[in-house]
């Protein structure tokens, strides 16, 4: 079946430090992938995607690379802000279905 | 895009009773669904909610357990059945305008605690 791997939180960055939160997955066929953030007190917001081998999905300075050879999404971000605060979800779609499998969540904390 | 909101935010009960969690879309979609996040694991889809017929289940997911309702294209419950500490989740609903996107749209969650 499918499954998403995500590395365990929390992560704890001073402001403008560098940002790597790791994923990796297993899927038959050749899934879409997916970087969702839940902000305290709201929903998941679709955060980037990427939908082929070698994509790269960004938005509001992260970026992630879709790299078949090593089945991995790695979500970076140059200089992470209070802001960037959440929890971090990595997730996949395959077969042209609704259904997503996600990763268990990384939580982001980012302080002065 | 479409925004979700969910009532209650919040509850605690007590072991036997129900709960039901309302959804409502600030705009019409075609399909809705629901996901569990217990402590500690990811997201889980429980079931699709289909308006008009029965709703589509997971396996390991039951209508006697989660009976579900869509009405019409904008709202949609879950009900959590003689609920027990082991259902204490987040239940998230979510929208997509049409099938087969792959955009998804979130609710804020609602936080089950059961004694």
């Amino acid at each position: 079946g499918n499954s998403v791997t995500q590395m365990e939180g929390p992560v704890t960055l001073s402001e403008e430090a560098f940002l790597t939160i790791n994923c990796t997955y297993t899927a038959t066929g050749y899934p879409s992938l997916f970087w969702y953030v839940q902000y305290p007190g709201e929903g998941l917001q679709l955060l980037l995607k990427a939908t082929k081998a070698d994509d790269k999905g960004s938005n509001k300075g992260f970026e992630a690379t879709y790299r078949k050879e090593t089945t991995s999404f790695h979500l970076e971000k140059g200089s992470v802000q209070v802001s960037d605060s959440a929890v971090y979800f990595c997730a996949l779609l395959t077969g042209g279905g609704n259904k997503l499998t996600f990763g268990t969540g990384t939580q982001l904390k980012v302080e002065l | 895009s479409a925004v979700i909101s969910q009532k209650p935010s919040r509850d605690i009960c007590q072991r036997g009773t129900s709960l039901t969690i309302q959804c409502q879309v600030d705009s019409q979609v075609t399909m809705m669904f629901w996901y569990r996040q217990q402590p500690g694991q990811s997201l889980t889809l429980i079931a699709t909610a289909n308006q008009g017929s029965e709703a589509t289940y997971e396996s390991g997911f039951v209508i006697d357990k989660f009976p579900i309702s869509r009405p019409n294209l904008t709202f949609s419950t879950l009900t959590v059945s003689n609920m027990s500490p082991e259902d204490s989740s987040i239940y998230l609903c979510s929208a997509a305008d049409r099938p087969h996107t792959d955009t998804q749209y979130f609710g804020p969650g609602t936080r089950l605690t059961v004694l």
